[in-house]
């Protein structure tokens, strides 16, 4: 079955280290999105990758970092920078927008990630 | 840069009756799309429905519908016959014609009367 998975769903961290979410697709999706979610915060856009080897930023990417060395993979860094990492993280992908129903994005299961 | 407002945090309907849920955006571009997701308690987000802004006809997915008024840049979404399992929180979600990326609501929590 496709679809986009991610790791863990439960994530403890302590504060000052560094933690790796993990996101994988195979739909074959060119690109690729981190959200974060907040109580009454809806979602907001940490960044996005439509190409490999390509990212860009979005609304609140400090004190996180990306890479996208593979199409189907997407890796998020929440660093120590961040200062309140507390939150849902939610992962997506979409079909290229030169392909038609570009715009359409399909998500995860979303990982919940608690400082102690 | 575009903005979409869901103004009511909060929503209640009688099981088999029918509630719509309202949104406003503000955008500047002639095409672009706009989306509903359902994220139910299980936190997965669910595409609900879509509306590309140059189609004059509004779209329907079984008891979803919308009423989508370009003009006053309005996007609701009318759920009929709801069902306990509609209860959730509902996105409203803009796309524009110049990259993929979304911009989403705050949301709306539906709760489901029986």
């Amino acid at each position: 079955d496709g679809g986009i998975t991610q790791s863990p769903k439960y994530l403890f961290r302590k504060e000052g280290q560094n933690v790796t979410l993990s996101c994988e697709q195979n739909l074959n999706h060119d690109a690729m999105y981190w959200y974060r979610q907040d109580p009454g915060q809806g979602l907001r856009l940490i960044y996005y990758s439509q190409i490999v080897n390509d990212f860009q930023k979005g609304d609140i990417a400090e004190g996180y970092s990306v890479s996208r060395e593979k199409k189907e993979s997407f890796p998020l860094t929440v660093t120590s920078a961040q200062k309140n990492p507390t939150a849902f993280y939610l992962c997506a992908s979409s079909i290229d927008w030169t392909s038609g129903r570009y715009g359409e994005q399909f998500f995860g299961p979303g990982t919940r990630l608690t400082v102690l | 840069a575009q903005t979409v407002t869901q103004s009511q945090p909060e929503m209640s309907v009688q099981e088999a009756e029918t509630v719509t849920l309202s949104c406003t955006y503000d955008t500047s571009e002639s095409d672009y799309y706009l989306f509903w997701y359902k994220q139910p308690p299980s936190r997965q987000m669910i595409l609900v429905i879509r509306q590309e802004a140059y189609k004059q006809q509004n779209a329907t997915e079984n008891r979803f519908s919308v009423n989508f008024q370009k003009a006053a840049k309005s996007f609701s979404l009318k759920i009929s016959d709801s069902q306990l399992g509609d209860a959730a929180m509902y996105f409203c979600a803009y796309g524009d014609g110049a990259n993929s990326k979304l911009t989403f609501g705050k949301g709306i929590t539906l709760s489901v009367r029986p």
